[in-house]
């Protein structure tokens, strides 16, 4: 199948700093990216939907200022939590469409201290 | 989007088929059932997808009744390496693909 990678897997970062995240489709183009963020335990909640070449559409409650998302090509979607805080900690994944199928990203754990 | 409710978890052993039931009364006509395997750190993973009856690949099954108001992924005899969390997605078609909305999905324990 198709194949979603993200980088990096795992990042620590101080408290308020910012953090980019890179989700890139390696083998097929992809004009809408999703991404979404998973607590312990928890299932995955959807943040935004990302669309090639125009705004991001957030989920409700998820600050558009806080995570800045860029979907500038077709083969590449960034995540950039802004100001970060402890309780951002958490699982970033991020999905690209093919078809009507969804290939996930193996995640980025963020830690921020 | 239709809501799911699946069990929160399951035990099974290894070599025993396991079935898990996904129910989605609300399930629209244009949508699609698609299950995701998650294991921990890692992001999902498509088992399989069905509109009705059933659906067969290499990994799973999926059964479908008539009335489509709930779906049944069944794994076959399931090893140690099966032990995951499964998602049951409901959705229809946005812009080419599946805006994917995550339920809490079931947590699968194969003991040997």
């Amino acid at each position: 199948g198709a194949v979603v990678s993200q980088h990096p897997s795992w990042v620590i970062c101080k408290s308020g700093t910012s953090v980019k995240i890179e989700c890139r489709s390696l083998d097929f183009q992809a004009t809408t990216m999703f991404w979404y963020r998973q607590f312990p335990k928890q299932s995955l909640m959807l943040m935004a939907t990302s669309n090639e070449g125009s705004k991001a559409t957030y989920e409700q409650g998820v600050e558009k200022d806080k995570f800045l998302i860029n979907h500038a090509s077709l083969t590449l979607s960034t995540l950039t939590v802004t100001s970060a805080h402890p309780e951002d900690s958490s699982f970033y994944i991020c999905s690209a469409l093919q078809g009507a199928e969804a290939f996930f990203g193996q995640g980025t754990r963020l830690t921020v201290v | 989007l239709a809501k799911t409710t699946q069990p929160i978890s399951m035990d099974s052993y290894e070599g025993q088929e396991v079935n898990i039931t996904c129910s989605h009364n609300n399930i629209a006509t244009n949508d699609y059932i698609t299950w995701y395997q998650q294991f921990p750190s890692q992001g999902p993973r498509f088992i399989i997808q069905g509109y009705k009856t059933k659906v067969t690949n290499e990994v799973a099954s999926l059964f479908i009744p008539a009335d489509r108001k709930s779906s049944t992924l069944s794994l076959p005899r399931v090893s140690l390496s099966d032990t995951a969390v499964y998602y049951c997605l409901v959705g229809p078609p946005i812009l080419g693909g599946f805006k994917t909305i995550f339920g809490a999905g079931t947590r699968l324990f194969v003991k040997a």
